[in-house]
């Protein structure tokens, strides 16, 4: 199957620094990538719905200033966490889908990247 | 907007017994539903899927889930669980078209030896 890479797999940082988390599909190309946070023994939260060349496209809730989003290329999707603070701190995970294919619906998920603000 | 219910927090199994992690869902027309299982401090696994076809729909590691229109469920089911199916399972629901993919809170399984 697909594969989907992030990086860094985790990262700890001091508190209002930003951090970067890219999501790369490896083998396949992907107009639209998922961002979802997923708290400690708790479910998915879908944060955002990046789209290749345009604005992400963000859940009710989600501060697009703190939760900057850019899909620079069809194989790479970044979240950009800005003065990060310690309530941010979770397991954030991307998926994409490979819309070329004629079944739309497999999602593609990335290993996740945990992230510790200290 | 679609929704899923995963009722139960927590499922405890005894090995060698049979497995049911429940799911209900609410989506406007035809729904695409998935299970996943996420390891601690790992990424998603996909399990299986309901698209169309059999109600009856087999999956990775012996899983199986039963889909029932009538009762808009979607319950995951092993006939001998291990305890190495010990983790987290996440229903999941996309709307006609699969594009944006919903999550149940989860359900934690803990299998006894």
């Amino acid at each position: 199957g697909a594969v989907v890479s992030q990086h860094p797999s985790w990262v700890i940082c001091k508190s209002g620094t930003s951090v970067k988390i890219e999501c790369r599909s490896l083998d396949f190309q992907a107009t639209t990538m998922f961002w979802y946070r997923q708290f400690p023994k708790q479910s998915l939260m879908l944060m955002a719905t990046s789209n290749e060349g345009s604005k992400a496209t963000y859940e009710q809730g989600v501060e697009k200033d703190k939760f900057l989003i850019n899909h620079a290329s069809l194989t790479l999707s970044t979240l950009t966490v800005t003065s990060a603070h310690p309530e941010d701190s979770s397991f954030y995970i991307c998926s994409a889908r490979d819309f070329s294919q004629t079944s739309t619906d497999t999602q593609y998920f990335g290993p996740g990247t945990r992230l510790t603000v200290l | 907007a679609q929704s899923v219910a995963q009722p139960e927090d927590q499922v405890n199994v005894a090995e060698g017994n049979p497995l049911t992690v429940k799911c209900t869902y609410s989506v406007s027309g035809n729904p695409y539903l998935f299970w996943y299982v996420q390891y601690p401090n790992r990424g998603l696994q996909f399990l299986l899927k309901y698209i169309t076809g059999d109600n009856l729909v087999k999956g990775s590691y012996g899983f199986e889930a039963e889909f029932n229109k009538s009762q808009t469920s979607f319950h995951l089911k092993k006939p001998s669980a291990l305890v190495s199916d010990s983790a987290l399972y996440l229903c999941a629901v996309s709307d006609t078209g699969g594009f944006k993919t919903i999550f149940g809170a989860g359900t934690r399984l803990f299998v006894k030896a």
